[in-house]
């Protein structure tokens, strides 16, 4: 049930982009985005419902393919600050207590 | 507004000992959940609580595992007895309502068992 994450890790210089997939085999409910940074909590970054739109959260968006049960995570003109690593948390639809099983994670460094 | 409190930050124990980590929610919030985050993966959801009644505690290993929350507020996860394996940080979140909606995430508290 975990969702699959690729890349596991990236290295970006600063002002490039990258993208983060998230897969599962179930059908989803929504779709949870997080970033943790090194030793520190993760924090909340984005949900996508079925159905929904593309959301965004400055230059960091994220899309929803209910088709393929994947979702992207996109990060535009990459800023020193966007390195951490990100979790997706997927909810199934046959879930009403709306757990949430997080991926391994994909780490993202950004480089002067 | 006032995060999500843990405490202790950090515990190390021997092997077959007890442990007991304590939570504080944000105000308000009626969902509290406890997490593993064993190094380089991530969260694995231990139990969740919506106030005081538990609503998913599937991946809660029960034999060495507890937890409560008898106020519908703060809550408590105890290991006893404690194994290698247990060695992890462990989340506490919280949010306002239980579906779809964004989770707040205490600073954790990383046990070592030696």
């Amino acid at each position: 049930q975990q969702p699959v994450q690729s890349p596991q890790a990236v290295i970006l210089r600063e002002g490039e982009d990258a993208v983060i997939n998230c897969s599962s085999s179930k059908a989803l409910y929504s779709v949870h985005w997080y970033r943790q940074k090194h030793g520190e909590a993760p924090v909340f970054l984005m949900i996508l419902l079925k159905g929904g739109e593309q959301k965004g959260h400055e230059k960091i968006s994220a899309s929803f393919n209910e088709k393929k049960q994947q979702s992207s995570l996109y990060l535009t003109a990459s800023q020193l600050s966007y390195s951490g690593t990100y979790f997706c948390g997927t909810v199934l639809t046959t879930d009403s207590w709306g757990k949430l099983q997080f991926g391994a994670g994909t780490q993202v460094v950004v480089t002067p | 507004e006032a995060g999500v409190a843990q405490s202790p930050r950090y515990k190390i124990i021997e092997k077959r000992q007890s442990v007991a980590f304590w939570c504080n929610p944000i105000s308000g919030h009626a969902t509290l959940y406890w997490y593993q985050q064993i190094l380089g993966q991530g969260p694995k959801l231990l139990i969740q609580f919506q106030n005081n009644g538990v609503v998913d505690d599937s991946q809660l290993p029960k034999d060495r595992f507890s937890a409560e929350r008898l106020k519908g507020v703060d809550s408590t996860l105890k290991i006893q007895p404690a194994k290698l394996e247990d060695s992890a940080v462990y989340l506490c979140a919280s949010s306002f309502v239980l579906r779809n909606n964004e989770q707040f995430f205490g600073p954790g508290t990383r046990l070592t068992v030696l």
